[in-house]
């Protein structure tokens, strides 16, 4: 069966430093894979979209890389700061071309000041 | 205001009565989308629709009803709530069109069935 598991302990870190979240998935092919992040009492919110073509991607602070080899996605935001404390979920398309999404549980970030 | 809205925010509701959750979204987007969120489990799809008069089932779908009569409405009903059914529910909405893929989800409806 189709499965994403990202590591559901919550993550804690001091600020300044990186934190890295892990994606893995198992029986998808997916095209591209998403990342979101959701706090609390809120919808989760579009972070970065990374293709089966594209190694890794960044935009300001975060960077995510894909290996469809190992069939595992990392997350990384680097100087990490206490507003970055949230939820972070990862989402692959359940079937291609059809749009719907397969979350991950998530991760829970909290970042010590 | 545009963007995608959910109503009710919050909702109290008895076993057995049917409940419908609203979804509204501005930007015409041919998808939209309701999921679940519950402890454990994460976000898990109820159902999807890619256009109006178009849906289809997601993980779960047993215990709901959902119609889509026209492109920015994609109502979910409840028709007999249960209990195992208190939850989050967030709608969410994308584009059908290629390299578009961002899902944009409401505010989210937390839904208590006593």
């Amino acid at each position: 069966s189709q499965k994403i598991e990202q590591n559901s302990e919550a993550l804690n870190i001091q600020e300044g430093k990186t934190a890295t979240l892990t994606c893995n998935y198992t029986n998808y092919s997916p095209a591209y894979l998403q990342w979101y992040r959701q706090d609390p009492g809120r919808g989760p919110v579009f972070l970065l979209l990374i293709r089966e073509n594209e190694k890794e991607k960044r935009k300001e602070r975060l960077k995510v890389t894909f290996d469809t080899t190992l069939k595992q996605s990392l997350f990384h935001i680097t100087a990490s700061q206490p507003a970055d404390s949230a939820t972070y979920l990862c989402a692959l398309e359940k079937d291609t071309g059809r749009r719907a999404l397969t979350f991950g549980s998530g991760t829970r970030l909290q970042v010590q000041p | 205001d545009a963007g995608i809205t959910q109503s009710p925010r919050y909702k109290i509701t008895e076993t057995g009565r049917q409940v419908t959750l609203m979804c509204h979204q501005t930007w015409s987007h041919s998808y939209m989308f309701w999921y679940r969120q519950d402890l454990g489990h994460g976000l898990r799809l109820i159902y999807y629709s890619a256009a109006a008069d178009i849906t289809d089932k997601g993980e779960v779908p047993d215990g709901y009803v959902v119609s889509r009569s026209k492109t920015e409405n994609f109502p979910l009903t409840l028709e007999s709530a249960t209990r195992s059914q208190t939850s989050v529910y967030f709608c969410a909405s994308t584009w059908d069109k290629g390299n578009q893929e961002t899902q944009y989800f409401g505010p989210g409806t937390r839904l208590l069935v006593l």
